[in-house]
């Protein structure tokens, strides 16, 4: 699988402090998914978007998917000490159906 | 009970030998993966593969051989074992058509 860009690689906030990752292709995707991995465990699926524009929610995350079909990102409201581990994108391209993978953004949450 | 099961967790072994790691799932999938992530939590895919059939098979040593004996089960060989190898290897599987993946907890390889 090739990457996607993801940034930033690491996010330092203060509990109540909002953040967000972007996840970039140069190519067009079919769908995108987002996946958390809390320190020490496994990736976990979060959602998966496939529309052109596509938002959703999911409590205090937000997730966009842009309208070429490039590009996303996930907020996050108000962190949490619960929010800490690492999310990364999977994004499948429209042509061939490759995978393309995010490098991951470690977020950390100080009380 | 665990959707998708990997044994072992920890494995350290010495540079040389040849180790295998197994995976099952009990969701009826189809699809099946392996993944490498390394100390930076970067997670590469290694092989997928669907009905027992090799689809994806990205550029790894040849010393790495994914064996599935059934569509439950995607096993991971590697022979002749290096320090470079030393990673967390996640095995997932997801439907067919659906890009959902579940994630086995994961096996820590160190080799030293």
């Amino acid at each position: 699988g090739q990457q996607v860009m993801q940034i930033p690689q690491y996010q330092h906030v203060q509990e109540g402090e909002d953040f967000t990752t972007y996840c970039n292709s140069s190519t067009t995707l079919s769908n995108i998914q987002w996946y958390k991995q809390r320190p020490g465990g496994h990736p976990v699926f979060l959602i998966q978007l496939v529309k052109s524009g596509e938002v959703k929610k999911q409590k205090r995350l937000t997730f966009q998917f842009g309208e070429a079909k490039k590009n996303s990102s996930l907020h996050i409201t108000a962190t949490q000490t619960t929010d800490v581990g690492t999310y990364f994108c999977i994004g499948r391209g429209s042509t061939l159906g490759r995978l393309y993978f995010g490098r991951g953004t470690q977020l950390t949450v100080w009380p | 009970d665990t959707a998708v099961s990997q044994t072992p967790k920890y494995l350290v072994t010495q540079m040389g030998n040849d180790k295998s790691i197994k995976c099952e799932q009990n969701l009826g999938h189809d699809t099946m993966y392996w993944y490498k992530q390394d100390s930076k939590k970067f997670l590469k895919i290694m092989f997928s593969y669907n009905n027992k059939e090799l689809i994806i098979n990205e550029t790894v040593p040849n010393r790495f051989s994914p064996k599935s004996p059934d569509k439950a089960h995607l096993n991971l060989h590697i022979n002749s074992l290096e320090l470079g190898d030393s990673a967390v290897y996640f095995c997932a599987s997801s439907r067919p058509q659906a890009n959902e993946q579940y994630f086995g907890p994961g096996t820590r390889l160190t080799v030293t």
